[in-house]
């Protein structure tokens, strides 16, 4: 059950935007909408960012945003602050109740 | 206010068994799935298992299906994983997460702080 893929990291300055891509196949991402945005900072449970590819829980920031084109997901920082240098996981449904994640980004803010 | 807690792990050999624990409170435990995510040593996150609400239903990752079962018992809100066949790839620090909506849309919004399991001999 192999991962969904993600760059091992990405960087950008204080106010910048920068976006990181999800790329799974027709069976995860390209085949269903149901795919998710994770934000984990070091020694913390994750916390839930998007939901049906573009969608903001209550809470959330606007500045966090999600898309997909085909097999591939992509989550959007703008405005990127200290705060969000974290770790970065996407999911999706697979088939059969089944949910896979991706291998994570480590976002640095230089 | 939404608390899991998960406890059970531990050091065990490989080839042995080992039960998980996550005690849900602050929600109706019932009207949600819930699963079990684990995340390797400085590593990525794995979806393991989940569960609905009724406990009808049940999901396994290819991973561990058939050496591993999940369970609940919604009258003591608790949610289980009974973990057999051990292997040092079962290694991780394992969550117990709360569904976002009722039903099951594996979209996590609650997560424990984690239990460590250490499988080596």
């Amino acid at each position: 059950q192999s991962a969904l893929t993600q760059p091992a990291s990405v960087s950008g300055s204080p106010g910048q935007s920068i976006t990181i891509s999800c790329t799974g196949t027709n069976s995860d991402i390209g085949g269903n909408k149901y795919v998710s945005w994770y934000q984990q900072h070091p020694g913390k449970a994750p916390k839930f960012l998007i939901y049906d590819v573009s969608n903001r829980p209550s809470g959330v920031s606007n500045r966090f945003s999600g898309s997909k084109s085909g097999n591939t997901a992509s989550l959007t920082i703008s405005g990127l602050q200290a705060e969000d240098e974290a770790d970065y996981y996407c999911s999706s449904y697979r088939r059969s109740g089944t949910l896979v994640f991706g291998t994570g980004t480590k976002v640095t803010v230089l | 206010e939404v608390q899991l807690l998960e406890s059970g792990g531990g050091l065990v050999q490989p080839g042995g068994s080992l039960r998980l624990s996550c005690a849900a409170s602050g929600f109706s435990f019932s009207d949600y799935a819930m699963s079990w995510v684990r995340q390797t040593p400085g590593k990525g996150l794995e979806w393991v298992s989940g569960i609905r609400g009724s406990g009808g239903d049940t999901y396994y990752a290819d991973s561990v299906k058939g050496r591993f079962t999940i369970s609940r018992d919604n009258s003591k809100n608790m949610l289980y994983l009974h973990m057999n066949s051990l292997r040092g790839e079962d290694t991780a620090t394992y969550y117990c997460a709360k569904d976002w909506c009722s039903g099951l849309c594996s979209y996590f919004d609650y997560w424990g702080q984690g239990t460590l399991v250490t499988v080596s001999s």
